[in-house]
């Protein structure tokens, strides 16, 4: 069975950092692209960063600018979202979700981590 | 530009079918979707990949009641036999350059 389990998030002032994580089991881990997908309160769902199975791919929304770094580690199942300079409307609930082979749909999503910008 | 339309809203009532809909933009008409469905207060689930002939692939454990279908640019969900759970948010997905994905806006189901 699939399990995707984010951890990480939590309440941070403007202009700071969070690093979010994200604990896979069930699959090859290292095969599958990866995905983060952030659903602002009220909102729609909004892809925010996606990386390669081996992690020399990343790819990132426009309107992040650069404030934004995935990564992963394949030797703990572990996929991170590292984020700076954070804004009030980057508060939302972030998902992982696991790509559909190289880099498609999205086939199993976590159970979300809220990250809340206030001060 | 890749963007994925979809009514804000729908409804139907209990035991009978609706039909959503996600249209592609101008001269993205072969592109396949995903759809996922959104209940109150959970994380969202992946339902079904939906190709241009509107063939489809189901994700685990989801029910018959659910079928795609493709005309054109629209892709279309069909939900029939309407159970009060299936009130909930559904989205369209697809995906462009690299790994690079785009949402629909979303359409709320109400189950009345």
């Amino acid at each position: 069975e699939v399990q995707l389990l984010e951890s990480g998030g939590g309440l941070v002032q403007p202009g700071g950092s969070l690093r979010l994580s994200c604990a896979a089991s069930g699959f090859t881990f290292s095969s599958y692209a990866m995905s983060w997908v952030r659903q602002a309160p009220g909102k729609g769902l909004e892809w925010v960063s996606g990386i390669s199975g081996s992690g020399g791919s990343t790819y990132y929304a426009d309107s992040l600018r650069g404030r934004f770094t995935i990564s992963r580690d394949n030797s703990k199942n572990t996929l991170y979202l590292q984020m700076n300079s954070l804004r009030a409307e980057d508060t939302a609930v972030y998902y992982c979700a696991k790509d559909y082979g190289s880099g498609s749909y999205l086939e199993y999503w976590g159970q979300g981590t809220l990250v809340t910008v206030s001060s | 530009q890749l963007v994925l339309t979809q009514s804000p809203s729908a409804s139907a009532s209990l035991g009978a079918s609706v039909k959503l809909t996600c249209t592609l933009s101008s001269g993205h008409s072969t592109y396949a979707i995903a759809w996922h469905q959104q209940q109150p207060e959970k994380g969202p689930r992946y339902l079904m990949k939906l190709n241009s002939d509107g063939s489809h692939t189901k994700g685990d454990g989801i029910p018959d009641r659910f079928s795609g279908s493709s005309s054109g640019a629209e892709r279309y969900l069909t939900i029939s036999s309407l159970q009060s759970e299936d009130e909930a948010d559904y989205y369209c997905q697809t995906w462009g350059t690299g790994i690079h994905k785009v949402f629909g806006g979303g359409t709320k189901l109400t189950v009345l």
